[in-house]
């Protein structure tokens, strides 16, 4: 299995344009997770879904920030208009519900917002 | 789910065993403790997780009291690759509940 994909893995952009992280689960899985990584506040937990469905979105910092899961097998998580302080890295983890509460996190994207 | 405490670092000498306590006074009957570790610019990883009775893996053991209120994730003979951030975290297993929270975590560094 070639575990959780993401995509890219850096980024680097300018103030104000719009970025869109991607993630695909391992296959089989149905929840996904989004976390953001930063010195100082940690490892976050932005927004989850089980079965596509999003469960808990309070993490998710402010409307500049949103998540989609069109299928099983696809996620974003879109930030417009980019802004210095989401300078991060923004992992993605998945795991299978019925199973035990393991999550398996993706290599992450590190995000750079200039 | 309830809180964890765990020392903000801890050194080990490599080949020699390295025991990471957590505290969970806190913790619920139906709530299991939960260890990952996160290797330098890598994503966190699962080492080993447990409800009561101690549990054995292949990458480490993990012993937790009686009354639950306590664990130790013991790595038996530590390399330096096993220099990471270790979290413990208590949470409800087999819900639709995702939510896991990562504290600060144990950073331990394994030195030659």
């Amino acid at each position: 299995d070639a575990g959780v994909i993401q995509s890219p893995r850096h980024e680097v952009t300018e103030m104000g344009q719009e970025v869109t992280l991607r993630c695909k689960p391992i296959s089989g899985h149905n929840s996904l997770f989004w976390y953001r990584q930063t010195m100082m506040r940690g490892l976050e937990l932005l927004i989850y879904f089980n079965n596509n469905v999003p469960i808990d979105d309070s993490g998710m910092p402010e409307d500049r920030f949103s998540a989609k899961m069109p299928n099983a097998s696809f996620s974003t998580l879109k930030i417009q208009p980019s802004e210095p302080r989401d300078s991060a890295v923004y992992f993605c983890a998945s795991r299978l519900i019925q199973g035990s509460d393991t999550q398996y996190f993706g290599p992450g994207t590190r995000l750079t917002v200039l | 789910d309830a809180k964890t405490t765990q020392p903000t670092s801890m050194d080990c000498a490599e080949g020699r065993a390295a025991n990471l306590p957590c505290n969970h006074s806190t913790i619920s009957g139906n709530e299991y403790v939960y260890w990952y570790r996160q290797i330098h610019s890598q994503g966190p990883q699962y080492i080993i997780h447990g409800l009561k009775n101690n549990e054995t893996n292949e990458m480490a053991s993990l012993i937790i009291t009686e009354d639950r209120k306590s664990s130790t994730l013991i790595l038996p003979h530590a390399t330096l690759r096993d220099t990471a951030v270790y979290y413990c975290i208590v949470r409800v297993e087999h819900t639709n509940a995702g939510k896991s929270t990562f504290g600060d975590g144990t950073t331990l560094t394994v030195k030659p």
